[in-house]
């Protein structure tokens, strides 16, 4: 089952707005939140990342937000620029493992 | 420094056929693992090897296998090849694999079976 839930599948965002990805998990035992960029032909490339005993990362134009009560975090890409127009996956590390959400493609009209 | 690599990068086999596919780590990451992607079941954890030894292996049949080698570099075997193991198969190393600021992918090996 999938345990790391991500919204949504798709946006479009023109160029200057604020894109929002949200993700959910279910297991307390995950200890790290990466987030992960991937383009065409090429594998992800980690974005930014944050504990669990943190609850705000902010890392250039690249914010995340964590709620660990609710088992919810979100990347907020401030000033989309079309070079950001990629697919994005939230995880959730634990187990010497990486659980994947399915990924959200963004794309940044100019 | 170099990054994650990953041998060959494109492969087409056989359905019934074996496959090998080779990773590089990060030089001094001794953590390796594998995930397969597909559009349909996203990315997929397949195993985790840390210092030879496997740690954590995914879902999958025992079709597919992995080894880590004294140097880092990991190698994953798919025997019995089937059309559905169609993917493009990643590699990913770390210092240790926990709190050590995430996983740094190789840019995959693509496999279609015909």
């Amino acid at each position: 089952q999938q345990q790391v839930k991500q919204s949504p599948q798709s946006l479009i965002v023109q160029k200057g707005g604020i894109s929002i990805i949200n993700c959910a998990y279910e297991n307390t035992a995950f200890d790290y939140f990466p987030w992960y960029q991937q383009f065409p032909g090429k594998g992800p490339a980690l974005l930014i990342a944050i504990r669990p005993d943190v609850s705000e990362k902010k890392e250039g134009r690249f914010t995340i937000s964590f709620n660990k009560s609710a088992k919810q975090f979100s990347l907020h890409i401030m000033d989309s620029q079309p070079g950001d127009s990629a697919t994005y996956f939230c995880a959730a590390q634990g187990d010497y493992k990486l659980s994947f959400g399915a990924g959200t493609t963004v794309t940044v009209r100019a | 420094k170099a990054g994650v690599t990953q041998t060959p990068r494109y492969l087409i086999k056989t359905r019934g056929q074996q496959v090998t596919l080779s990773c590089s780590p990060i030089s001094g990451h001794r953590s390796v693992s594998w995930y397969q992607q597909t559009p349909g079941q996203g990315l997929q954890f397949l195993f985790e090897y840390f210092s030879e030894t496997q740690r954590n292996k995914g879902n999958f049949p025992g079709r597919f296998s992995g080894r880590q080698f004294s140097n880092s570099r990991s190698e994953m075997n798919v025997s019995t090849l089937e059309l559905g193991d169609s993917a493009l198969y990643l590699c990913a190393s770390s210092l240790w694999g926990v709190y050590s600021g995430g996983y740094t992918f190789g840019s995959g090996t693509r496999l279609t079976v015909v």
